[in-house]
C-alpha cells in the first residue's frame, strides 16, 4: 500500500529565506508524486507533479521538487519565501497515475515570519 | 478558468438529519473524486466515478454514506443519518485522462453536525 509522510506539521521561515518542506513516500511501484497548496477556506491547488523523466520538477510560484528514488523522497523547495506562501502544503502519491485517486500526507503548515 | 463547483459551501445540521452535498465537475472531465478532510485523519479518498460509473467507494462508511452521479454534470454525496463524527470538509475533484492525472479541486463543503 502506498503512503506519504510529511516531516513537520509546522515549518516557520523568515521572509526571503529558503523554504524546505519534506516528503517521504512508500510505494510498491514507480510512483506519481504531487505537491498541493491549500489556502484558508479554499480547495487544493496543484503546485507541481512528477510522473516520469526529469527528477527535478518545477512548479508554479517558484516552487520546485526533486524526486530521489534512493531516498524515497520528494521534498519541496523555494529559494526565497514570500509572505504570500503562507499556507498548508500537501504531498501526495499515486501508483496509478492519479487516475485512481491520491494518498495524501497529513500536511505541513508553512509560516512566514516578516 | 474552469472550476469545480460545490454546494453548499457550509452546512450545519443536527445529528440524525440527512445531508446532501453536490458537485458540478468541469465540463468534459470524466472522473469525479470525493475526499474528506479532518484534522485527525487529514485528506481521505471516499469514492470516485469514471464516466459516471462508481469505481471505488471503499473509503466510505457504507451504512450511512452514498455517492451517485445522476448525470455527467452532477455528483452527489449523501449522509443519512448524519453523526457528529461526520463533521469535516468534503472536497470534490474532477479530472480527465490518465498518466499524470491530478484533478481539479472544488472549494469544499464544510459540514458541521451538532
Amino acid at each position: 500500500a502506498q503512503s506519504v509522510t510529511q516531516l513537520g506539521s509546522h515549518v516557520s521561515v523568515s521572509e526571503g529565506a529558503l523554504v524546505l518542506l519534506r516528503c517521504n513516500y512508500s510505494s510498491s511501484v514507480p510512483p506519481y508524486l504531487f505537491w498541493y497548496v491549500q489556502y484558508p477556506n479554499q480547495g487544493l491547488q496543484l503546485l507541481l507533479k512528477y510522473t516520469t523523466g526529469a527528477t527535478l520538477v518545477k512548479g508554479i510560484n517558484g516552487f520546485e521538487a526533486e524526486f530521489k528514488k534512493s531516498e524515497t523522497s520528494f521534498h519541496l523547495t523555494k529559494p526565497s519565501a514570500h509572505m504570500s506562501d503562507a499556507a498548508e502544503y500537501f504531498c501526495a502519491v499515486s501508483e496509478g497515475g492519479g487516475a485512481d485517486g491520491l494518498t495524501f500526507g497529513k500536511g505541513t503548515h508553512l509560516i512566514i515570519q516578516p | 478558468d474552469a472550476r469545480v463547483t460545490q454546494t453548499p459551501r457550509h452546512k450545519v445540521t443536527e445529528m440524525g438529519q440527512e445531508v446532501t452535498m453536490r458537485c458540478q465537475p468541469i465540463l468534459g472531465h470524466n472522473t469525479v473524486f470525493w475526499y474528506r478532510q479532518t484534522m485527525m485523519q487529514g485528506l481521505e479518498l471516499l469514492a470516485y466515478f469514471r464516466n459516471r460509473a462508481p469505481l471505488d467507494d471503499s473509503g466510505m462508511p457504507k451504512d450511512r454514506f452514498s455517492a451517485e452521479m445522476p448525470d455527467a454534470t452532477l455528483a452527489t454525496l449523501k449522509i443519512q443519518p448524519s453523526e457528529p463524527r461526520d463533521s469535516a470538509v468534503y472536497f470534490c475533484a474532477s479530472g480527465a485522462g490518465t498518466g499524470g492525472f491530478m484533478g481539479t479541486f472544488g472549494s469544499g463543503t464544510r459540514l458541521t453536525v451538532v
